[in-house]
C-alpha cells in the first residue's frame, strides 16, 4: 500500500467552477502537509503549506487538514484556465529533514474556457 | 534571482552507459535534494545534503547512482552503468536551511532532467 495516495484523474472543469483536489495516507507521523502545482515540463512549484488539522486560505485556494481521518483537501474557487497543471500533495514527518517529502502521485487538472 | 538549474534537460543513452546530471541550487542554499519520478508513478525521495555532507541516502536505488556536491554548491548524480528502469525525470530541489518556518523550509525545484535509457 502506498504512503499515499491521490486521484490522478484526469479532471476537467469549466471556467469557474470549484474544483475540489484529495489525498489520504496512512502515515500517523506525517505532520506537514503541503500543495504543489506542477506545469508542463517545469518542477513542482508549492502552493500551500499546511501544519496539523485544519483550514488554510490563499486567495482561491483553500487548504484541509484532517489528521483524525488522514485527508487532506485543496479547494480551489472561480477556477481559470491558467489553473490547468498536474496538483500534487506532499507531506514530511517530524523528525525527518524538513525536505524529504512524500508525493502523492498527482491529479492532472484541466480548466477549459 | 536564479532558480534551480538542472543540465541537461533531456538525455538519452543506451543501457550500459553512464550520464551524469548536473545541478545548481539557489545561491546560499545549504540544503540539495534528489527526487525521481519513473513514468506512472509518483516523485520521490533520493537523497539530501547539507552542503557538502549527505545527509540523508536512504531513497537511493543501488550502487549504481553516486551524488555528490563539492563544495557545497552545485551537485551531480551519475548512474553508472544505466539500467532500463533508471528511465524518468530527475528532479533537483535546494532550501534555504534545516529550520523550521516556511521561509527556510521551502522547497525551489528545478524543471528536472528527462532521463531515457533505450
Amino acid at each position: 500500500q502506498k504512503e499515499v495516495e491521490q486521484d490522478p484523474g484526469p479532471l476537467s472543469v469549466p471556467e469557474g467552477a470549484i474544483v475540489s483536489l484529495n489525498c489520504t495516507y496512512s502515515n500517523s507521523a506525517f505532520q506537514y502537509f503541503m500543495w504543489y502545482r506542477q506545469y508542463s515540463r517545469k518542477g513542482p512549484e508549492l502552493l500551500m503549506y499546511t501544519y496539523s488539522s485544519g483550514n488554510k486560505e490563499d486567495g482561491r485556494f483553500t487548504a484541509q487538514v484532517d489528521k483524525s481521518s488522514k485527508y487532506i483537501s485543496l479547494f480551489i474557487r472561480d477556477s481559470q484556465p491558467s489553473d490547468s497543471a498536474t496538483y500534487l500533495c506532499a507531506m514530511s514527518a517530524h523528525g525527518t529533514s524538513y525536505g524529504k517529502l512524500t508525493f502523492g502521485q498527482g491529479t492532472i487538472l484541466t480548466v477549459h474556457p | 534571482e536564479a532558480g534551480v538549474t538542472q543540465f541537461p534537460s533531456h538525455s538519452v543513452i543506451e543501457k550500459g552507459q553512464t550520464v551524469t546530471l548536473r545541478c545548481d541550487p539557489i545561491s546560499g542554499h545549504d540544503n540539495l535534494y534528489w527526487y525521481r519520478r519513473v513514468m506512472g508513478k509518483e516523485i520521490k525521495f533520493l537523497l539530501h545534503f547539507v552542503k557538502e555532507s549527505k545527509q540523508d541516502e536512504s531513497g537511493m536505488p543501488n550502487n549504481r547512482f553516486l551524488a555528490e556536491r563539492t563544495g557545497g554548491t552545485y551537485s551531480t548524480l551519475k548512474v553508472q552503468p544505466a539500467e532500463l528502469e533508471d528511465s524518468g525525470v530527475y528532479f533537483c530541489a535546494s532550501s534555504l536551511q534545516e529550520v523550521r518556518g516556511l521561509a527556510n523550509e521551502k522547497l525551489f525545484f528545478g524543471s528536472g532532467t528527462q532521463l531515457s535509457v533505450l
